[in-house]
This record gives structure tokens, C-alpha cells and sequence, in this order.
């Protein structure tokens, strides 16, 4: 069964820091995998996507990162900000599935002041 | 551009009553997805349109929910009678049939509580 399993589930951290969120699937092969980040009452919203032959992509202070050999992705988020408070959850769409998504569970970050 | 559009935001029944949710996609996106999103979790594909046909319902628990595209545009999930393992939030996406690979624009949701 295809899977994504994301970690930590929840972080909290300082305004300012830099954290890293972790993906592993088992979706293969993948078309695409995308990180998506979604507001609290709202849908989510993409930040990046990566083909199976990037390794890398950057949406301001967010870097995402894909390791296909591994089947791993992080979302590097840098200098973070009050209004990056949101869960981020990792997606991944198999191939010769057309666009349909398998979702990932999500982590919520919180940032403090 | 306007986004995806869904009614109502909110909406609080008892169990065994009926409910119907509404969606409009963003214009000229061919494919129109539903999604149930359990709190804590992911979203779960229910049903996947493109146009007025659909493409993949396996995930739909036919016996309750049903939904429609007339007319390839507008669509609605309707749940009829809801149990209250249906309390989630009820997301519609769209996405353009050109362009590889094809983004999905996601709705704010319906968030459903059956009591």
C-alpha cells in the first residue's frame, strides 16, 4: 500500500529559528511529491513541487529536498514567522495514477514570539 | 483569479439527517476533486470529476454519500443519512487539465459536525 508518513507530528518554535519537517513514502514509482502548507480553516495551499529528478526547490524561505534513492523529502523552513503557524503536509502522486494525491498525515509547526 | 469556491463553511446536524455541500471550481478547470479530512490527518480523496464524468469514486461509501457534476461546472456531496464518523472537513480542489504536473487549487472547506 502506498504510504507517507511524516514527522514530528507537532514542533513548536521560536520566531526567527529554522526547522526541518521529514517525509518518508513508499509511493514508487512517484511522479511528483509536494509539500503543501495549510492554515488553520483553510485548504491547502502549494509550495513546492519536485519531479522524481529534482533534488531541490526553494519557495522563498521555504527548501524542499528529495532523495528518491531513499524515498525521503524535508521542508526546510527558515527565519520562520508568526504566519508560518500551519501544518505542512507532504504529498505524493504515483505514476500512471493521473493526478491523484497521496497525502501524508501532516505536522503542525507553531511559532512563538 | 478567483479561487474555488465552497458553501456553507459550517454546518452542524444530528445523525441520520441529510446535508449537501457545494462547490464551485476555479473557471475553465476541467478536473474537480472532493476530499474528507478527518482533524489530524490528511485529506482522503472521496471523488475525482473530469468534466461531468467521474473518474475515480472507490473511495466513496456509496451506501451514504453521493455526488454530482451537471454540466461539467458546479458540483455538490451530499450525505444522506450521516453517521458521526462523517464529522471532518469536506475539501474541494480543481486543477487545469494542461500544465505537468497539474496543481490542485484547494477550497477553504466545509467543516461538518454530526452530533
Amino acid at each position: 500500500k502506498n504510504q507517507v508518513e511524516q514527522s514530528p507530528q507537532s514542533l513548536i518554535i521560536l520566531e526567527g529559528k529554522n526547522c526541518t519537517l521529514q517525509c518518508n513514502y513508499t509511493v514508487s514509482p512517484f511522479s511528483n511529491l509536494r509539500w503543501y502548507k495549510q492554515d488553520t480553516g483553510r485548504g491547502p495551499v502549494s509550495l513546492t513541487i519536485m519531479t522524481f529528478s529534482e533534488n531541490t526547490k526553494s519557495n522563498g524561505r521555504y527548501t524542499a529536498t528529495l532523495d528518491a534513492d531513499t524515498k525521503q523529502s524535508s521542508l526546510h523552513i527558515t527565519a520562520s514567522q508568526l504566519s508560518d503557524s500551519a501544518s505542512y503536509i507532504c504529498v505524493v502522486s504515483p505514476k500512471a495514477a493521473g493526478n491523484k494525491l497521496t497525502f501524508g498525515g501532516g505536522t503542525r509547526v507553531l511559532v512563538k514570539p | 483569479e478567483a479561487g474555488v469556491a465552497q458553501s456553507p463553511r459550517y454546518k452542524i446536524i444530528e445523525k441520520r439527517q441529510s446535508v449537501a455541500f457545494w462547490c464551485n471550481p476555479i473557471s475553465g478547470h476541467a478536473t474537480l476533486y472532493w476530499y474528507q479530512q478527518i482533524l489530524g490527518q490528511g485529506p482522503k480523496l472521496l471523488i475525482q470529476f473530469q468534466n461531468n464524468g467521474v473518474v475515480d469514486d472507490s473511495q466513496l461509501p456509496k451506501d451514504r454519500f453521493s455526488a454530482e457534476r451537471l454540466k461539467g461546472v458546479d458540483s455538490t456531496l451530499k450525505i444522506q443519512p450521516a453517521k458521526l464518523e462523517d464529522s471532518a472537513v469536506y475539501l474541494c480542489a480543481s486543477s487545469p487539465l494542461k500544465g505537468h504536473p497539474y496543481e490542485q487549487y484547494f477550497g477553504p472547506g466545509t467543516r461538518l459536525t454530526v452530533t
